[in-house]
């Protein structure tokens, strides 16, 4: 089974700064994916940022982008130039590349506020 | 329509009663998963469906949970004699086909037992 940690239960960082959030995975497989979902209070989950294993290059989407270390199983999400919309709970979350097994796993969340 | 949709939105019901809980996938896609989100938890899988595949049930808690998927559409989530520790939301999430990411997921059904 795997396992993803988030050891951060809460962070809070002021409007235009940098945040960045931790995650570790424990897991035997060398080809898998890595996620970030965020969580507003409406409760819908949204993607906003994947990783392939096999991919040295971290992942960026805008504002958002990756410090993906394999070795360390190592994946965390850093925040740039943070904005009020981005308040909510992050996700952390791992899936195997393997056949018939597409069940996500998810970490425990870390709860961004960011302040005006 | 154009997201995934859950009813109801909200159920609050007592202890030992059977609940139903619904999901409406995105149209066309065949993969519909459902999770678990305790207060201040992420989510726990509960149950995967692909087409006519038999589903991944490696996720139910108990035999109290069971959920079936018909036509390949709708989806619906059953808990048998409710416990308080089934509180939780309970979230469904669709993708057009196994595997692919991301998965699109519904705002949820909170779920209070008395």
């Amino acid at each position: 089974a795997q396992t993803v940690t988030q050891s951060q239960p809460e962070m809070s960082v002021q409007e235009a700064e940098t945040v960045t959030l931790s995650c570790t995975y424990d897991t035997s497989e060398n080809n898998y994916y890595l996620f970030w979902y965020k969580q507003p209070p409406s409760r819908q989950m949204i993607l906003v940022i994947r990783q392939e294993a096999y991919k040295q290059q971290n992942a960026t989407e805008n504002r958002f982008s990756v410090n993906f270390q394999k070795a360390a199983k190592s994946f965390s999400l850093k925040i740039s130039d943070s904005q009020l919309g981005d308040t909510a709970m992050y996700f952390c979350a791992f899936m195997k590349h393997a056949h018939n097994d597409y069940k996500l796993s998810f970490g425990a969340g870390t709860t961004v506020t960011v302040r005006a | 329509g154009a997201g995934v949709s859950q009813s109801p939105s909200n159920k609050v019901t007592e202890k030992g009663k059977d609940v139903e809980l619904r999901c409406d996938p995105i149209s066309g896609h065949t993969a519909l998963y459902w999770y678990r989100q305790s207060l201040g938890q992420g989510l726990e899988f509960l149950i995967y469906f692909q087409g006519n595949s038999a589903p991944d049930k490696s996720g139910l808690p108990s035999d109290r949970f069971s959920a079936e998927r018909t036509g390949g559409s709708v989806s619906t989530l059953t808990i048998q004699r409710t416990q308080q520790e089934d509180s939780a939301v309970y979230l469904c999430a669709s993708s057009r086909r196994q595997g692919e990411q991301p998965q699109h997921f519904g705002d949820g059904t909170r779920l209070s037992i008395l």
